[in-house]
């Protein structure tokens, strides 16, 4: 089955402690992308990807880093989190060329940063 | 830069009648992609439908169709005959059409929580 997963769905960390979602897809999509989702203000993009190694920022990238050693994984790195970065975060992908424009979603992790 | 706006917070219609929600966008590209995501209580992100800012003909999906006027700049989804599963938070996104080397991102609006009544 075509999807992206996500890991954790659920976290409750501490301000300061370093982690790291994970973010995985089987499409064999070239662009993959983080979001994330704060009440009444919708998806904001945080990093994106277009391909291998190639990784820049979005609209709101303070606080995050991202990685992409392999086509399939995009792993979210919160390095020292605070409690601003409490949200719903999405991870997406996206095939690249005509007929390939619908972005995939994974499930969503909620983050509670105390 | 591109700009999405949904001015109807919140909506609820009684089960099997039609309900319209609104989205605007405002942006300079000629060539573009809107979508309709909807977003469940399980919080899922799961698409709608989908229109191509250069085709005239608005798209359609079973019970979901949209009023595309691009030089409105709107984007109007329709959902005829809604049911009990209907019941989500709905999100109007923009993208520009993509080229070799700029970022594909979804500008999202704020969402519009539709509740369907029994």
């Amino acid at each position: 089955e075509a999807q992206v997963t996500q890991n954790p769905r659920y976290l409750i960390t501490v301000t300061g402690k370093k982690l790291t979602v994970t973010c995985s897809q089987n499409m064999n999509h070239e662009y993959m992308s983080w979001y994330r989702q704060d009440p009444g203000l919708g998806l904001r993009q945080i990093y994106y990807s277009m391909n291998v190694e190639v990784t820049d920022k979005g609209d709101v990238p303070e606080g995050y880093k991202v990685s992409r050693k392999e086509k399939r994984n995009f792993p979210l790195i919160l390095e020292s989190p605070s409690p601003n970065q409490t949200s719903l975060y999405f991870c997406a992908s996206k095939g690249r060329g005509a007929g390939q424009e619908t972005q995939y979603f994974g499930p969503g992790t909620r983050l509670l940063v105390l | 830069a591109q700009t999405v706006t949904q001015s109807q917070p919140e909506m609820s219609v009684q089960e099997a009648e039609t309900v319209t929600l609104s989205c605007t966008y405002d942006t300079s590209e000629n060539n573009y992609y809107l979508f309709w995501y909807k977003q469940p209580p399980s919080r899922q992100m799961i698409l709608v439908i989908r229109q191509e800012a250069y085709k005239q003909q608005n798209a359609t999906e079973n019970r979901f169709s949209v009023n595309f006027q691009k030089a409105a700049k709107s984007f109007s989804l329709k959902i005829s005959d809604s049911q009990l599963g209907d019941t989500a938070m709905y999100f109007c996104a923009f993208m520009k059409h993509p080229s070799n080397f700029g970022n594909e991102k979804l500008t999202f609006g704020t969402g519009t929580r539709l509740t369907i009544i029994p």
